[in-house]
């Protein structure tokens, strides 16, 4: 079975503070690993995910096999990065995508 | 075209009703889904479709009838539902359900559906 967990329902912080979003999943194989958001009133779509190992809007996520977790990381927050997160794995066959709970970011100006 | 089109945005009705949600993407993907998404919660799969073909069913209950009439479409037939079912239904689309990178989903912006 595949489990995302992300334990922050909530986070908030302000403008130009550091913010990490914890996610940290269970997966027997290889997993994919993704960062999907959701701001206020778009659709859901894709952050970034582990295999490009890239820096999108300023994010970050380092998958750590070791200790199963796959944060979010950003060095200044903005205002505009406010929106709904979710971390998701997807297994060997790709066709599940496990959603974390999400987590609901707020910055502050 | 690089996006994931879902009609109608809101859809308002009653338990004896029969109603369809429609999706259309152009973007040659050969996979599609179903998602339901409630308030403040993720989304949860309920169908997947591989090649026009039903290859996932999560247990969903038979008021749900999924159809892909053809690569670019996908419906969902709502029958009889009950207010519960209640909640935006999202359709996405990705490549193929069995290439790498079949995560990278593209999501419609759902059709948020009350059922009275």
């Amino acid at each position: 079975a595949q489990r995302v967990t992300q334990p922050e329902k909530l986070l908030s912080v302000f403008k130009g503070a550091p913010v990490e979003l914890k996610c940290n999943y269970s997966y027997s194989g290889s997993p994919e690993l993704f960062w999907y958001v959701q701001y206020s009133r778009q659709r859901l779509q894709l952050l970034l995910r582990h295999i490009s190992r890239e820096s999108i809007k300023g994010f970050t996520a380092d998958l750590n096999k070791g200790e199963t977790s796959f944060h979010l990381k950003k060095p200044f927050a903005q205002e505009e990065d406010s929106a709904m997160y979710y971390c998701a794995l997807s297994g060997i066959s790709g066709s599940r995508l496990t959603f974390g709970e999400g987590t609901q970011l707020t910055v502050n100006p | 075209d690089t996006e994931v089109t879902q009609t109608p945005k809101h859809l308002v009705m009653g338990m004896t009703n029969k109603k369809s949600l429609k999706c259309e993407q152009h973007m040659g993907h050969r996979a599609m889904y179903w998602y339901k998404q409630k308030a403040k919660k993720p989304p949860e799969l309920m169908f997947v479709y591989s090649y026009e073909k039903l290859s996932i069913n999560e247990s969903v209950p038979s008021r749900f009838s999924p159809e892909c009439p053809n690569s670019s479409l996908l419906n969902l037939h709502l029958h009889a539902l009950q207010p519960e079912d209640s909640a935006l239904y999202l359709c996405a689309s990705s490549h193929h359900v069995r290439t790498p990178n079949t995560g990278e989903l593209f999501f419609g912006e759902g059709s948020r559906l009350t059922v009275l």
